[in-house]
């Protein structure tokens, strides 16, 4: 089973617009922690935005936010005002404890129209 | 702070020959990942080191991939021979042993193999 599901290869937005991207994962480990990066043409992956397991409350980074769902295993990540430069692929993935393994989902690739 | 450096950028070679990249992760980071992303797709890790121990290498094909980091800080990750099917970005990055930021990425390699 695939541990990080990203179900939109494509996503597009207007400019100013808000858009969520989902995630779902899958893990039996109490304790993981919840990651989007961004990927730009460039090919670096920027970190963007961590949830912890625990964590009450929804994760915030500047215009991005993390809808944490635990009971349906869902991550989303919310990017509120979107500029022109937020044009790139994004990547959710999870971190199970212990052991550190890292999982990354296939990626959504967002395109903002002005 | 100087981030992952990675070299070189790009590299193309033909199949059969012998390749090399390198990695100098963040100082201070004891924790060195080497990932392959294939185009269209989300990394996958192909090794993790702890200072110079490698504690996960289940993914590394071993028969033409191997690893190292002599002194705890470097990595060289060398495929010998190249395959087609080896085409694809190398990305190096480093954390602290349970960091809740996630990784560092380094602007990886592209590797084409004609």
């Amino acid at each position: 089973a695939q541990k990080i599901t990203q179900t939109q290869p494509g996503m597009f937005v207007q400019e100013k617009e808000a858009v969520t991207l989902d995630c779902t994962y899958d893990t039996s480990d109490p304790s993981y922690g919840l990651f989007w990066y961004k990927q730009p043409s460039s090919g670096e992956m920027i970190f963007l935005i961590y949830q912890g397991s625990y964590d009450q409350q929804n994760a915030t980074e500047g215009r991005y936010s993390l809808n944490f769902q635990k009971a349906r295993k869902s991550a989303n990540l919310v990017i509120s005002a979107s500029q022109l430069g937020d044009s790139a692929m994004y990547f959710c993935a999870m971190r199970e404890h212990p052991g550190n393994q890292f999982y990354f989902g296939t990626g959504t690739s967002l395109t903002v129209i002005p | 702070e100087a981030g992952v450096v990675q070299s070189p950028r790009y590299k193309i070679i033909e199949k059969k020959q012998p390749v090399a990249f390198w990695c100098n992760p963040i100082s201070g980071h004891n924790t060195l990942y080497w990932y392959r992303q294939n185009l269209g797709q989300g990394p996958e890790l192909l090794i993790r080191y702890e200072n110079e121990e490698a504690v996960d290498d289940s993914q590394l094909p071993k028969d033409r991939f191997s690893a190292e980091r002599l002194k705890g800080v470097d990595s060289t990750l060398k495929i010998q021979p190249a395959e087609l099917g080896d085409s694809a970005v190398y990305l190096c990055a480093s954390s602290l042993a349970d960091s809740s930021t996630g990784y560092t990425f380094g602007s990886g390699t592209r590797l084409t193999v004609v």
